[in-house]
């Protein structure tokens, strides 16, 4: 069982629809991170959360640390939303990262 | 564009043989982070560098090693390789040393294919 779990796995959803994306994980951390994933394969950093709420544009992200779990809303979701939502666990123990783990994402089509 | 830059974009290579991928992190970022993207196994964290000293190690083979020079630049060292190492390779900065409270700028990654 991978330590850090997204689900949906897809999910295809109509323009203007509120999307959420959830993860889940089994360990404690020290802060979470959500990525998106665009079709040609290049990455951007979304959000890094320890606590509570964040927001950017239409995108929200919401932790909750102590049931381990974490969601991505997307608000009015728009066709250039549709790509791979990743979520990663990050760990800190004092010295170095004790690791960094990532779900297997979600990939997300929103249709016109 | 996120500032990072990495090159080659693209490598074909054949089994046994070895490779260097670079990376130029953002101007004024300490940190270079190195990840691996397969098919089968989603996205990896190999190693991690802050001012030219590795301070993380995640899911790195023993026939992978990296450095950063002094100018912070990086190179991840790929020898032996083989067919399961087909992947996509990124690399990602930080401002500081280790981006639990900021962001990482990913690079637009390399692809590594090996026949």
């Amino acid at each position: 069982k991978n330590e850090v779990e997204q689900s949906p796995q897809n999910l295809t959803a109509q323009e203007g629809e509120f999307i959420t994306i959830n993860c889940s994980y089994s360990v404690g951390i020290s802060a979470l991170h959500w990525l998106q994933q665009h079709p040609g394969g290049g990455i951007v950093s979304l959000f890094m959360l320890s606590s509570g709420k964040k927001k950017h544009g239409r995108l929200i992200a919401t932790i909750n640390i102590q049931e381990k779990h974490s969601s991505l809303h997307i608000t009015a979701s728009h066709p250039r939303d549709s790509a791979v939502y990743i979520c990663s666990r990050r760990r800190y123990s004092g010295g170095g990262a004790d690791g960094l783990t990532f779900g297997k994402g979600t990939h997300l089509i929103i249709q016109p | 564009d996120s500032g990072v830059t990495q090159t080659p974009k693209h490598l074909i290579t054949a089994t046994g043989q070895r490779v260097t991928l670079r990376c130029s992190p953002r101007s004024g970022d300490l940190s270079v982070y190195w990840y691996q993207q397969s098919l089968d196994q989603g996205l990896q964290f190999l190693i991690q560098y802050y001012n030219g000293e590795e301070r993380a190690k995640g899911n790195i083979l023993e026939r992978f090693s990296a450095q950063q020079f002094p100018d912070l630049h990086s190179e991840l060292n790929l020898s032996s390789l083989e067919l399961g190492d087909s992947a996509l390779y990124f690399c990602a900065s930080s401002p500081r040393y280790w981006a639990e409270y900021n962001e990482q700028f990913f690079g637009p990654g390399t692809r590594l294919t090996v026949l």
